[in-house]
């Protein structure tokens, strides 16, 4: 129940593609989705966030599609580049005002080829 | 305006030893998180402090243990080191709880247990 199910585990697109990566909850009681970018040596980054009260968000070239009842979300990164590349992380967590707690995804590497 | 500082970055520690690991939050960032990330079980929450008090602690063995200051400032310990405490250790920070704040994260501090 507590879990965050993220596919695929790993992406190879060609400069200018829209990789998309996705991720699944069961838990309803979830209400705050991030996604995180995390290069090689470094900690993870916040790229994008999402409530459940929307079915999507955008912040340049990143979109978060959300959807509720299939309790489903995911990553598109528009016009990639290769420095996209990197491992994208999504998590989930409870409570807004009150938790710190965030439960993450496996991990996606995505490899953007020039 | 510094991001989150975590020391040392790499550590080498023998079986049985313990560690202490620091964290330094941004400055006026009150929350303090900790994860642990490995290829097998990917990112896992340990514990956050707020206010010299931990308020959340995930699924790990009493051997890990934190504590928090009046600077906000973080240390975790593990003791009786074992050989899959190998991991990056996460420190991340936040203005307050939840997560409405946003995490920052550092580049984390690399344990080797031999």
């Amino acid at each position: 129940q507590q879990q965050v199910k993220q596919s695929p585990q790993s992406l190879i697109v060609q400069k200018g593609g829209i990789p998309i990566i996705n991720c699944a909850y069961e838990n309803t009681a979830f209400d705050y989705f991030p996604w995180y970018q995390q290069f090689p040596g470094k900690g993870p980054a916040l790229l994008i966030a999402i409530r459940p009260d929307v079915s999507e968000k955008k912040e340049g070239r990143f979109t978060i599609s959300f959807n509720k009842s299939a309790k489903q979300f995911s990553l598109h990164i528009m016009d990639s580049q290769p420095g996209d590349s990197a491992t994208y992380f999504c998590a989930a967590s409870i409570g807004s005002y009150n938790t710190d707690k965030l439960i993450f995804g496996t991990g996606t590497r995505l490899q953007v080829f020039p | 305006k510094a991001g989150v500082t975590q020391t040392p970055r790499y550590l080498i520690k023998t079986r049985g030893q313990q560690v202490t690991l620091s964290c330094s939050p941004i400055s006026g960032h009150r929350s303090v998180s900790w994860y642990q990330q490995t290829p097998g079980q990917g990112l896992q929450f340990l514990f956050e402090y707020f206010s010299e008090t931990q308020r959340n602690k995930g699924n790990f063995p009493g051997r890990f243990s934190g504590r928090q200051f009046s600077n906000s400032r973080s240390e975790m310990n593990v003791s009786t080191l074992e050989l899959g405490d190998s991991a990056l250790y996460l420190c991340a920070s936040s203005l307050g709880r939840g997560s409405n704040y946003g995490y920052t994260f550092g580049s984390g501090t690399r344990l080797t247990v031999v």
